[in-house]
């Protein structure tokens, strides 16, 4: 199976600040990767499919980039509203795996 | 707009069978542009990817859980079902059934709200 690193794990930073969560994959998966953000008590939420493409009606401030074996998920001006756990996952091949997510917290 | 809703026991006993049903509205699960999944998260962990039902009631399964896992779909009732045999602790999780893509890029879109099902004698 192919595995997923997310990192960092967790992260706090401030209303404005520019975030940057990574995912690496042990192979290549082209660009067959999503993001979603989970907030306490609720389902995954779709923000990002196929690497790069915004889900519709997810705020533009998301942005996701990479190909291969390296993905990033960027916030450009982190709100409260962003406070969440996000997760990667490859869509590649099967089994389909996730990453181990990373919590961000606001400052 | 596209609905999905979990249900079944929420308790179920060591050794015995875990099942779920989804039932889905605004979309049918005849459709065969989508994949009908289950995915699972025990409490405070990461997401685990069980496996789909496609609507010709092809299946595919986590190799993790590939011998205790069954998928079936109902187009009548416009329902997918999971059953999980022989569970045990480790089984407790929150259960999401979850629409897929069946075209690339893949998604998965929406999501249901999850059922928490707690292993327990």
């Amino acid at each position: 199976a192919i595995q997923m690193t997310q990192s960092p794990s967790s992260l706090s930073a401030s209303v404005g600040d520019r975030v940057t969560i990574t995912c690496r994959a042990s192979q290549g998966i082209k660009n067959d990767l999503g993001w979603y953000q989970q907030k306490p008590g609720k389902a995954p939420k779709l923000l990002i499919y196929g690497a790069s493409s915004l889900q519709s009606g997810v705020p533009s401030r998301f942005s996701g980039s990479g190909s291969g074996t390296d993905f990033t998920l960027t916030i450009s001006s982190l709100q409260p509203e962003d406070s969440a756990t996000y997760y990667c996952l490859q869509d590649y091949n099967y089994p389909l795996t996730f990453g181990g997510g990373t919590k961000v917290e606001i400052k | 707009q596209v609905q999905l809703q979990e249900s079944g026991p929420g308790l179920v006993k060591p050794s015995e069978t875990l099942s779920l049903t989804c039932t889905v509205s605004g979309a049918s699960v005849s459709s065969g542009t989508y994949y009908w999944c289950w995915i699972r998260q025990p409490p405070g962990k990461g997401l685990e990817w069980i496996g789909y039902v496609y609507h010709t009631g092809s299946t595919n399964y986590n190799p993790s859980l590939k011998s205790r896992v069954t998928m079936s779909i109902d187009t009548s009732k416009n329902q997918f079902s999971l059953k999980l045999n022989s569970v045990t602790a480790a089984d407790t999780a929150v259960y999401y059934c979850v629409r897929r893509s069946g075209i690339t890029p893949n998604w998965f879109d929406p999501w249901g709200q999850g059922s928490l099902v707690t292993v327990s004698s």
